[in-house]
């Protein structure tokens, strides 16, 4: 079983749509949570991160953790075409040094 | 503010070779973490280098190693080339500290074995 669980899609929504995006994971050592936007053939950009259970929101955006059932979101507001991207999911825990696991990403495609 | 550098952007090589990385961290960072992206997956952690040494490391082979330089500049080698190194190798800065969770990725070398 992988430590992050992330489902591929593709999905595939109409523009001014409302988007959700999850993953579950494993270990319950994760301490910090973020999600990455990833456009083709370029690197990875932070979009959140979040630390405790509750929600976080961020303009358009907003990201929500269960810790309880290991369970995290991200959701989309109003999507727009430029939103259609990967979005990656990544948990960090301290091993004297932050180590990152990612999922492995979810294509969105926003239609205008 | 400059962020994360990469360079090559691309680079062929043939199976056997030997290949090195290199990446400049972002202006005030001075952690640096490499990892290996296959088509169509999450990037995955090879290793993390800070104050000149190797701190952690993923699941990677030894033929995977790298270097940290005193201006906090890094390089990662791979040795004896697999196919399956094809990949983009990631590099990610950040500063240590309470936030060294929050890293800024570079765009990447897209490294193509044949």
């Amino acid at each position: 079983q992988k430590e992050v669980e992330q489902d591929p899609g593709p999905l595939s929504v109409p523009e001014g749509a409302i988007v959700s995006l999850n993953c579950t994971y494993s270990n319950s050592a994760f301490q910090y949570f973020m999600w990455y936007r990833q456009y083709s053939r370029k690197g990875p950009e932070l979009l959140m991160y979040t630390y405790s259970s509750g929600n976080k929101e961020d303009g358009r955006f907003t990201a929500q953790v269960d810790k309880s059932s290991k369970y995290i979101s991200l959701f989309i507001r109003d999507s727009q075409p430029s939103d259609s991207a990967t979005y990656l999911c990544a948990m960090s825990v301290y091993t004297g040094g932050f180590k990152t696991i990612f999922g492995a990403g979810t294509r969105l495609f926003v239609k205008a | 503010d400059a962020g994360v550098t990469q360079s090559p952007t691309h680079l062929i090589k043939t199976r056997g070779q030997q290949v090195t990385l290199r990446c400049s961290p972002k202006s005030g960072h001075d952690t640096v973490s490499w990892y290996q992206q296959a088509l169509g997956q999450g990037p995955q952690f090879i290793f993390q280098y800070y104050e000149e040494e190797e701190r952690q490391r993923g699941n990677f082979p030894d033929r995977f190693s790298g270097h940290q330089f005193p201006n906090y500049s890094s390089e990662l080698n791979v040795n004896a080339l697999l196919l399956g190194d094809s990949a983009l190798y990631l590099c990610a800065s950040s500063l240590e500290g309470d936030s060294s969770y929050e890293q800024y990725f570079g765009p990447g070398t897209r490294l193509t074995v044949t």
